[in-house]
């Protein structure tokens, strides 16, 4: 089955930049979406197909992609944006696929 | 614009629980609705969808032939029959609305199941 790879933790100190990762063999044909989830609280929507932010997120959230790899950046990480990241994409059959998730941590 | 879940509750391995999700605020049948769930100490985990008309339908291999996806257009409802329930499968439900081409998507809350005897 298809699988997307992520890091299973970044940390950054304040005003650093934090690159989180994400490969998978379709990433090349198939968009890269990338969720924020803290705490007990739902996931929130960052990043959609490959680089566009949705309104609301701050600009220092970007995404991009290089052949297999999504890579979600957030420039000037702040303290407010630790939590767990999930990238997403879709297989061939066009079912949904989450990577395992990377812990961000700022401090 | 939003989805409620509910349904949640304990169950016993190999019982059998329905979840729903009420939607309100956006053209319910223009739009596919997943649900996706959250195992204690694991990851985002994708388990089924169903397209706006409900003709078509998904499933993760870990719940195929023993979940099931349906909705009612005219309820604005989409529900998930989970049978056979095994440990494995506690954890948060979420019902979604996925981004659309303007990034627009929707998550309820989530309903908790947890599998125990």
């Amino acid at each position: 089955s298809y699988e997307l790879t992520q890091p299973p933790s970044v940390s950054v100190s304040p005003g650093q930049t934090a690159r989180i990762t994400c490969s998978g063999d379709a990433l090349p044909r198939k968009y890269a979406y990338w969720y924020q989830q803290k705490s007990g609280q739902a996931p929130v929507l960052v990043i959609y197909e490959v680089n566009k932010r949705p309104s609301g997120i701050p600009e220092r959230f970007s995404g991009s992609r290089s052949g297999t790899m999504a890579t979600l950046a957030i420039s000037g990480a702040q303290v407010e944006d630790e939590g767990d990241y999930y990238c997403y994409s879709t297989d061939s059959d066009g079912n949904v696929v989450f990577g395992g998730g990377t812990k961000l941590t700022v401090l | 614009v939003q989805v409620l879940e509910s349904g949640g509750g304990l169950v016993q391995p190999g019982g059998s629980l329905r979840l729903s999700c009420a939607a309100s605020g956006f053209t319910f049948s223009n739009y596919a609705m997943h649900w996706v769930r959250r195992a204690p100490g694991k990851g985002l985990e994708w388990v089924s969808a169903i397209s706006g008309s409900g003709g078509s339908t998904y499933y993760a291999d870990s719940v195929k032939g023993r979940f099931i996806i349906s909705r009612d257009n005219s309820k604005n409802t989409v529900y998930l029959q989970m049978n056979s329930l095994r440990a494995e499968d506690a954890a948060l439900y979420y019902c979604a609305k996925f981004p659309d081409y303007n990034g627009m998507d929707v998550w309820g809350q989530g309903t908790t199941v947890t599998v125990s005897s």
